[in-house]
């Protein structure tokens, strides 16, 4: 079945560094994808659609300008947080849609990030 | 590797009919469930959690899932389906510092 690749899987970085996660489909194109994110003990929480050659459209709340989202390729999205603190810990969910494939919708493994 | 399945990939019920759909797990520690429901047109939401205490959790919108830890198990169900429950359902399993989705089922209830 189709396989969403996302890394890193754990990082660790110092506030006011910048953090770039990747998220790959393997084995299919993905013209959308999504980012979520999820705080302990909680739902996943809608930041963005990611769609290939455009720009993304961010959920109400999100800063834009500080998750930058860049989905240059039909099998490539990256989520940069920029400028990280400490309140931007969390886990970073990726998923993609295979419109080949009735729309079906597939997940990346997470990526914790940790700001000291 | 750890995994998440589900085994029903499209399940089409009439109104009124009961619900349960199967997620099986591979891991062998401590993990966190939860069942996640797509409408058409919309966004994942969440349905129930389940993280530690009594296994059978009850959801939004009358679902409730049981987690049989035995059977690294943790189904969904719901006694009466409405033709409003048609969305797409995914389970998914926090395990170590990792999530695990399954590939969904697709669930079309009849009018």
């Amino acid at each position: 079945g189709a396989v969403v690749s996302q890394h890193p899987s754990r990082v660790i970085c110092k506030s006011g560094t910048s953090v770039k996660i990747e998220c790959r489909s393997l084995d299919f194109q993905a013209t959308t994808m999504f980012w979520y994110r999820q705080f302990p003990k909680q739902s996943l929480m809608l930041m963005a659609t990611s769609n290939e050659g455009s720009k993304a459209t961010y959920e109400q709340g999100v800063e834009k300008d500080k998750f930058l989202i860049n989905h240059a390729s039909l099998t490539l999205s990256t989520l940069t947080v920029t400028s990280a603190h400490p309140e931007d810990s969390s886990f970073y969910i990726c998923s993609a849609r295979d419109s080949l494939e009735g729309e079906k919708l597939f997940f990346g493994s997470g990526t914790q990030l940790s700001v000291l | 590797a750890q995994s998440v399945s589900q085994h029903n990939h499209h399940v089409i019920l009439s109104e009124a009919a009961s619900l349960e759909l199967g997620c099986n797990y591979s891991y062998g520690g401590t993990v966190n469930l939860f069942w996640y429901v797509q409408y058409p047109g919309q966004h994942l939401q969440l349905l129930l959690k389940y993280f530690s205490g009594d296994p059978l959790v009850k959801g939004i919108k009358g679902f409730e899932a049981e987690f049989i830890k035995s059977k690294f198990s943790f189904n969904l169900r719901k006694p009466s389906v409405q033709w409003s429950d048609t969305a797409e359902y995914f389970c998914s399993v926090k395990a170590g510092n990792q999530f695990y989705f399954g590939t969904g089922t697709s669930l079309t209830v009849i009018p």
